[in-house]
């Protein structure tokens, strides 16, 4: 059992469209980071979020942190061809060591 | 290149060979991890190293997986015998063992057994 739910799990839509992609847990996150990774290549950090409703903008992408701590999204708008990728999240474990959902497959055509 | 390098980044290796992968840090990190990838799938832990320690290792198979972080050297993630399951990237990551867990991550090893 994934302790991170990340939906949807296969997102296509076209360019210029806007898109909200979800990383859900039942229990509480001290932190939780996104990564986007490309087709052969490792993961790169997004963001990192710790504040119970902080909001981070990263040019189009926006970042939620619920409220409770308990979950996150990543909102892009207007995507486009560069962000395909393989979106993923994560939370830090006693030990320091990072638990990742399955993360969402995005495709942006032109 | 100050980041995360991996080395080799593809390797092919038959069935009962061994496989060696190796992971150098970036500068100042002492925290090593190490995670799995299989096609089309998220990241899974295998193992976190700091210096010449293995912190968690519930991660990796009990069997032909080992890992290493000497005090000198990078850090070697060994499959031996290796099967067509092991087929897969695998990834390290550093940190410097900050509070706020971020870690960076090398490009990968793709290895394919055949």
């Amino acid at each position: 059992t994934q302790l991170l739910e990340q939906s949807p799990q296969f997102l296509s839509i076209q360019e210029g469209e806007n898109l909200t992609v979800y990383c859900n847990s039942s229990s509480v996150f001290s932190s939780l980071q996104w990564y986007r990774q490309e087709p052969g290549e490792g993961p790169v950090l997004l963001v990192t979020v710790v504040t119970g409703g902080e909001v981070k903008k990263l040019k189009r992408l926006t970042f939620q942190f619920g409220d409770a701590r308990k979950d996150s999204s990543l909102h892009i708008t207007a995507a486009q061809p560069g962000d395909t990728g393989l979106y993923l999240c994560t939370r830090g474990n006693a030990g320091n060591m990072l638990t990742f959902g399955g993360g969402t497959r995005l495709m942006v055509k032109p | 290149n100050a980041g995360v390098m991996q080395n080799p980044r593809h390797l092919v290796r038959r069935r009962g060979q061994e496989a060696r992968l190796r992971c150098s840090p970036m500068k100042g990190h002492s925290h090593v991890y190490w995670y799995r990838q299989l096609p089309e799938e998220g990241l899974k832990f295998m193992v976190y190293l700091q210096k010449e320690n293995i912190i968690d290792e519930s991660g990796m198979p009990k069997e032909r997986f080992s890992a290493e972080f000497p005090k000198e050297g990078p850090s070697i993630l060994r499959i031996q015998q290796v099967v067509r399951g092991d087929s897969a990237a695998y990834f390290c990551a550093s940190s410097p063992g900050t509070p706020r867990n971020t870690i960076y991550f090398g490009e990968g090893s793709w290895l394919t057994v055949v």
